[in-house]
């Protein structure tokens, strides 16, 4: 079956501007979870939501970084007035479900350049 | 809090040569430890968890809680090896990374 997509795979943006990262994860996982990974590092906790619900957004590095997941499917991560700082690949995972016993599967990333 | 740390940025060995990465960790209660990989223009990957206590390609990881460590090992390297691992712990549901080595295995 697919795996985790993630649109599009490369965005650049100018500073200051908004931008929407998406994830389609794999159907019927009702776990999912946003990392970001900057140059040379590996990738930091964003976001996690079971459901339809952010059960744990404490990675969220400011209030400009915003998820939702409104049918507990598809989920989009929001960042209003870029910084050149917000440059880094974001990664989508989903698990079948939220607990220790579940494998999360990433997808390829989104790779944002703010310039 | 959650930490790992991988001390070795970069790693070249030769084939057929033993390979071993090193991981460290930080963690108040029991652990889950994995090994993530990311070949070239691929993405990221489970190679292992400690619970599974299996071989995945060679590599095997026994996780240390007297020092900590969960390091990464293989007795003889391929050049279909060379790629980034990444060391990684969960406490509950989320996953903490460390910064990564780069294997280089050369023929």
């Amino acid at each position: 079956g697919a795996g985790v997509s993630q649109t599009p795979s490369n965005k650049v943006t100018e500073k200051g501007k908004y931008v929407e990262l998406r994830c389609d994860p794999i159907s019927g996982h009702t776990a999912l979870y946003w990392y970001r990974q900057s140059l040379g590092q590996g990738p930091e906790f964003l976001i996690y939501f079971q459901g339809t619900g952010a059960a744990d957004d404490s990675g969220l590095p400011n209030d400009r970084f915003f998820a939702v997941r409104p049918e507990g499917s598809v989920s989009t991560l929001k960042i209003q007035r870029t910084e050149r700082g917000d440059s880094a690949v974001y990664l989508c995972a989903s698990a079948k479900g939220g607990g220790r016993s579940y494998e999360q599967y990433f997808g390829p990333g989104t790779r944002l350049t703010v310039t | 809090a959650q930490r790992v740390t991988q001390p070795e940025k970069l790693l070249s060995v030769f084939k057929g040569a033993p390979v071993e990465l090193k991981c460290n960790y930080s963690y108040s209660g029991s652990p889950e430890l994995f090994w993530y990989v990311q070949y070239s223009r691929q993405r990221l990957q489970l190679l292992l968890r400690h619970i599974s206590r299996e071989s995945i390609k060679g590599f095997t990881a026994d996780l240390n809680k007297g020092e900590t460590s969960f390091h990464l090992k293989k007795p003889f390297a391929q050049e279909e090896d060379s790629a980034m691992y990444y060391c990684a712990l969960r406490g509950d549901y989320k996953l903490s990374f460390g910064a990564g080595t780069t294997v280089t295995v050369r023929a």
